[in-house]
């Protein structure tokens, strides 16, 4: 495989399940992010990291907690979930958090619906 | 603050029209990064182009230019000969200095009819 790639593609669960998303770079990158776009909002940064280490976490709830294993692999893990958290899951990759210098390169999401 | 703003919500064209996707940004920083990203139904966004402010070099790249004005704070893109393959949703988005983060406009949805 190339690229970003994600799993599930699609996930509907309810407010008590626990659920993980996951993501896989195949592009030798060292920073991975967690975005999130919901309907008529810009896409929203969630969690970055570099080197397996987080570098950054917007403000973004408890109930979604972030785990990066190697630099190839990121995981979403969800638990209690509100229906506001109903939205596409966007995973991408860097080479570096160098932003401007390094282009990210996204993932095609995990559409997410909370019932 | 940095402000990415795509006035334009949903554009709707006819197959081998010329289009224009309008992007206008604010930022502070002397140095920053401009981009836009296409995001077809299957999801994905798929990174069509990066600028950095020093370079106001228009781009081509097949039918697809872009007009990067640091005057007016615009980098708009523009599609020649539209089709229906190029019916996604454009976003642009802003870099502020090298180490921020990605701040994306709102997006616009282009529809090419044939």
């Amino acid at each position: 495989e190339t690229g970003v790639t994600q799993t599930p593609r699609h996930l509907v669960m309810g407010m008590t399940n626990k659920k993980s998303l996951k993501c896989e770079q195949h592009l030798g990158h060292n920073a991975m992010y967690w975005y999130k776009q919901s309907a008529k909002k810009p896409l929203e940064l969630m969690f970055v990291y570099s080197l397996e280490e987080r570098v950054e976490n917007n403000s973004v709830p408890s109930r979604f907690s972030p785990e990066c294993p190697n630099s190839s692999h990121l995981f979403l893990h969800l638990h209690t979930l509100q229906p506001e958290d109903s939205a596409l899951y966007l995973c991408a990759s860097s080479r570096t958090t160098a932003a401007g210098t390094d282009t990210q390169y996204f993932g095609p999401g995990t559409r997410l619906t909370v019932l | 603050a940095q402000k990415v703003t795509q006035a334009q919500t949903e554009i709707s064209v006819v197959e081998k029209e010329d289009v224009t996707l309008d992007c206008v940004y604010e930022t502070r920083d002397t140095t920053y990064y401009l981009f836009w990203y296409k995001q077809p139904p299957s999801g994905e966004l798929v990174f069509l182009i990066r600028r950095n402010s020093f370079d106001e070099q228009n781009e081509i790249s097949g039918r697809y230019s872009w007009n990067f004005q640091k005057s007016t704070s615009s980098f708009n893109f523009t599609i020649t000969a539209s089709q229906v393959v190029d019916s996604a949703v454009y976003f642009c988005a802003l870099i502020g200095g090298s180490q921020g983060n990605l701040i994306f406009g709102k997006g616009t949805k282009l529809s090419v009819k044939p």
